[in-house]
């Protein structure tokens, strides 16, 4: 079993929509929680950022963690085309080297 | 994405050549680490060092792969005797520092291409 899951999709939503996207993982010591986005042929840019349990919303973008569940999400209202990338989770348990480990991200399309 | 930079973008080797990808982190950062993204796969952690020191290499594979970061001039990863599977995005992150709530920022990565 990876560590963390992530259903690859390819996701097609309309513009305008709510996406909802989801990680699991299994190492109950991750605390600290990240959603990147990466654009075709560029490097994962930081969406969100959270620690523990909780939501937290920065524009159009919530992110949620449920530590009991061992699930997190992030939910885009209002999607436009320009959002159209492949959305990676990524977790640590803040052990001193800071590393992370990723989903293997899900691809969405925004249809205009 | 602004202010790591990694070169070249492509790089295209023949098996058993060597490849070196280059990495300069952003200003103030001396937090570095490299990441291998496959077709398929999400990015999965190599190596990470700070300057002059390799601090946690448990994702590197044991033999042909070496990283380093000197005191000056960019890190650099080699892949020695390159073969086909080693063909990936190779992606650099820095941070200034390596505590949890230091997020990392990435390149826009080496692909390397082994025909």
């Amino acid at each position: 079993q990876k560590e963390v899951e992530q259903d690859p999709g390819p996701l097609s939503v309309p513009e305008g929509a709510i996406v909802s996207l989801n990680c699991t993982y299994s190492n109950s010591a991750f605390q600290y929680f990240m959603w990147y986005r990466q654009y075709s042929r560029k490097g994962p840019e930081l969406l969100m950022y959270t620690y523990s349990s909780g939501n937290k919303e920065d524009g159009r973008f919530t992110a949620q963690v449920d530590k009991s569940s061992k699930y997190i999400s992030l939910f885009i209202r209002d999607s436009q085309p320009s959002d159209s990338a492949t959305y990676l989770c990524a977790m640590s348990d803040g052990g001193a080297t800071n590393k992370l480990i990723f989903g293997t991200g899900t691809l969405l399309a925004v249809q205009p | 994405n602004a202010g790591v930079m990694q070169n070249p973008r492509h790089l295209v080797r023949r098996r058993g050549q060597e490849a070196r990808l280059r990495c300069s982190p952003m200003k103030g950062h001396s937090h570095v680490y490299w990441y291998r993204q496959l077709p398929e796969e999400g990015l999965k952690f190599m190596v990470y060092l700070q300057k002059e020191n390799i601090i946690d290499e448990s994702g590197m594979p044991k033999e042909r792969f070496s990283a380093e970061f000197p005191k000056e001039g960019p890190s650099i990863l080699r892949i020695q005797q390159v073969v086909r599977g080693d063909s990936a995005a190779y992606f650099c992150a820095s941070s200034p520092t390596s505590s949890y709530n230091s997020p990392l920022h990435f390149g826009n990565g080496t692909r390397l291409t082994v025909t």
